[in-house]
This record gives C-alpha cells, sequence and structure tokens, in this order.
C-alpha cells in the first residue's frame, strides 16, 4: 500500500522567512496530493492540494511542487507569519479519492 | 451547515470497557471516513464509506473495532474490550468523491475529533 514519508519533523522559521517541507511517496499510482494544517485541538483543514497532471501550484504565500519521476512533491510557505504556526501534513491518493494516506507531520513554529 | 460532528468529545474508560463514537457528516457529502491520530503522527487511514456501503477496512484495524453508517448518514465507531493501545483521538472526515472531471474536490472536511484514554 501507499506510505508517505515526510519531513522534517520540526521546522523553526523566523517570521518573513521561507519554509518548506519535503514528502515522498511510494505507490506510483498515486495522482492526488493534499496538504493539510493542524492547529491544536482542531481537525486538519485543507490549505492546498496538487494533481499528477500539473507540476506546480500557487496560492498566495503558499505553493506546491510534485515531481512525479522522483515521487516527492514539496510545500513552500513564504513571507511567514506566527499564524501559520501548526502542524502540516502531505498526503497522497489515487484517482478516485479513495483512501487519502498522510505523512507523519511538520511542526512549525514560526518565531516572531 | 456547522460542519462535521462528533460526539463525545473526550471518553475516559477502562480497560476492556465498550466504546462507541458517533459522527455526523456535513450532510450533502456521500463518502465518510475514520482516522486514528497518536500524539506527534498524521492521521492513520482506518476505514471509509460511500452512502451506507463500507468500501474499505484498513487491514490494521482488528475486528474489536466496527464502524456502521446504517443510512449513508451519520457513523458509528464502536470499540470493544478496548486496550490502552486504542487511546488516541479518533477523526472522522466527509466528502465528495474525486471524480475525474475535478468537480468534486475531494477535500476531506474534519471533525474535531474524539479523544478516547483507556485507563
Amino acid at each position: 500500500g501507499e506510505n508517505v514519508e515526510q519531513h522534517p519533523s520540526t521546522l523553526s522559521v523566523q517570521e518573513g522567512d521561507s519554509a518548506v517541507i519535503k514528502c515522498t511517496y511510494s505507490d506510483s499510482a498515486s495522482n492526488y496530493f493534499p496538504w493539510y494544517k493542524q492547529e491544536l485541538g482542531k481537525g486538519p483543514q485543507l490549505i492546498i492540494d496538487i494533481r499528477s497532471n500539473v507540476g506546480e501550484k500557487k496560492d498566495q504565500r503558499i505553493a506546491v511542487t510534485l515531481n512525479k519521476t522522483a515521487k516527492h512533491f514539496s510545500l513552500h510557505i513564504t513571507e511567514t507569519q506566527p499564524e501559520d504556526s501548526a502542524v502540516y501534513f502531505c498526503a497522497a491518493s489515487t484517482q478516485g479519492g479513495d483512501k487519502v494516506i498522510f505523512g507523519p507531520g511538520t511542526s512549525l513554529s514560526v518565531i516572531p | 451547515d456547522t460542519g462535521v460532528s462528533q460526539n463525545p468529545r473526550h471518553k475516559i474508560t477502562k480497560r476492556g470497557q465498550n466504546v462507541t463514537f458517533r459522527c455526523d457528516p456535513i450532510s450533502e457529502h456521500n463518502r465518510l471516513y475514520w482516522y486514528r491520530q497518536t500524539l506527534g503522527q498524521g492521521p492513520e487511514f482506518l476505514t471509509y464509506f460511500q452512502n451506507e456501503a463500507q468500501l474499505e477496512k484498513s487491514r490494521l484495524l482488528s475486528d474489536r473495532f466496527s464502524a456502521e453508517r446504517p443510512k449513508g448518514s451519520f457513523s458509528t465507531l464502536e470499540i470493544q474490550r478496548t486496550e490502552q493501545g486504542d487511546s488516541a483521538m479518533y477523526l472522522c472526515a466527509s466528502s465528495f468523491p474525486l471524480a475525474g472531471n475535478y468537480a468534486n474536490t475531494g477535500e476531506l472536511f474534519f471533525g474535531e475529533g474524539s479523544r478516547l484514554t483507556v485507563l
């Protein structure tokens, strides 16, 4: 089955700097790659996603890139703000959105 | 619509007891998922339904766990003869299926979870 790895497990950045989180997946059939943000005491919330027919997607300060050949994808957050502090999960799924498999998470701290 | 609702939010039980969690999804969503999350880990897939049909169940899920969605609306997750290793946050999510025409995004909408502590 699908296995998603993620690193780093923790990341601290100064406010205004960029943060990068990297993930790899194992199942070449996966073609949908969402990213979720989880704040303390809450369920994960989708922040951005990318499908395998595109290599990059951007939404304001957040961008994701996908390299299908290498089976890895990344999340880039620019101009980080304290409210970006949270745990971020990458995930992978096959067409049809059956089960979504999550990575272990990255705890991001943005230092004011 | 108030989103995905889970009850109870917290449950403390003694080892060997049975517990049941309930999830009320967003009403228009036909898919419902159960995940388990332990501290410092990502959500671990348990099972999912499309309408009332249970389409997949994790091989990691022991037979002490059972989930139902009898009318394709709310779902229950029951854990029988609880063990200390069952202590975790149990998350429910709902969605439309990710269709080939991308009309539905496949986004999972999570509830706030039900935290289980087994003493």
